[in-house]
């Protein structure tokens, strides 16, 4: 089955650092996202990705954020200036087979757990 | 975004087949209703997905009334390794629509020995 992979699985750092978490979509689908679970809370939208630009993004990604796609593989998530309340789970997560084909959801990622100290 | 309600929790033993009831009165006629699975420390899973009826795949069975304002997931003979979050989610294109997904607080079953 077609996964979804992130790294690293666990980042520490600190306060002001800039941090790029990493994901692989899954090969053939087109759009690309990003969310983040803080700990004990829900699972929070960041940004949606597609065709090399955001199409969509939340209240919380704003201008300490930003996505890439430098590759035809890699996905990344880029925090210029972290923050203590950026600690979470960050969550990659791709869909949207091509035209005619099953639609089977998302598939997430394993996840980053990033903590800001 | 159609609202979701679903249990807080759920306690269940191996062996027994759970339902977990999500209300949606607010379905719109395209929408579809989506289910995902998430383990402590783990990414959501998606588990099934229907528009209207039953449907069923390898994992479990998802019941839908005519009029769409609540759906059923259906786990036949939980294990262990069902504790888990379970999210019900609502929106066009089989839960993707190309937007967010809108996650709640989800129903968190505890399966027991």
């Amino acid at each position: 089955e077609p996964e979804v992979t992130q790294t690293p699985s666990h980042q520490v750092t600190q306060m002001g650092q800039e941090v790029i978490l990493r994901c692989v979509p899954i090969s053939n689908h087109l759009y690309f996202y990003w969310y983040r679970q803080i700990l004990g809370q829900k699972v929070e939208f960041l940004v949606s990705f597609y065709n090399n630009e955001i199409s969509e993004k939340s209240e919380i990604f704003d201008d300490q954020f930003s996505v890439e796609r430098p590759d035809g593989s890699n996905f990344t998530l880029k925090i210029r200036s972290t923050k203590l309340e950026d600690s979470a789970m960050y969550f990659c997560a791709s869909s949207e087979l091509p035209t005619g084909l099953p639609d089977y959801g998302y598939t997430f990622g394993s996840g980053t757990r990033l903590t800001v100290v | 975004l159609a609202k979701t309600t679903q249990p807080i929790s759920m306690d269940s033993y191996e062996g027994q087949e759970v339902n977990i009831t999500c209300s949606h009165n607010n379905i719109a006629t395209n929408d579809y209703i989506t289910w995902y699975q998430q383990f402590p420390s783990q990414g959501p899973r998606f588990i099934i997905q229907g528009y209207k009826t039953k449907v069923t795949n390898e994992v479990a069975s998802l019941f839908i009334p005519a009029d769409r304002k609540s759906s059923t997931l259906s786990l036949p003979r939980v294990s262990l390794s069902d504790t888990a979050v379970y999210y019900c989610l609502v929106g066009a294109r089989g839960g993707t629509g190309r937007r967010a997904l809108t996650f709640g607080s989800g129903t968190r079953l505890q399966v027991q020995p």
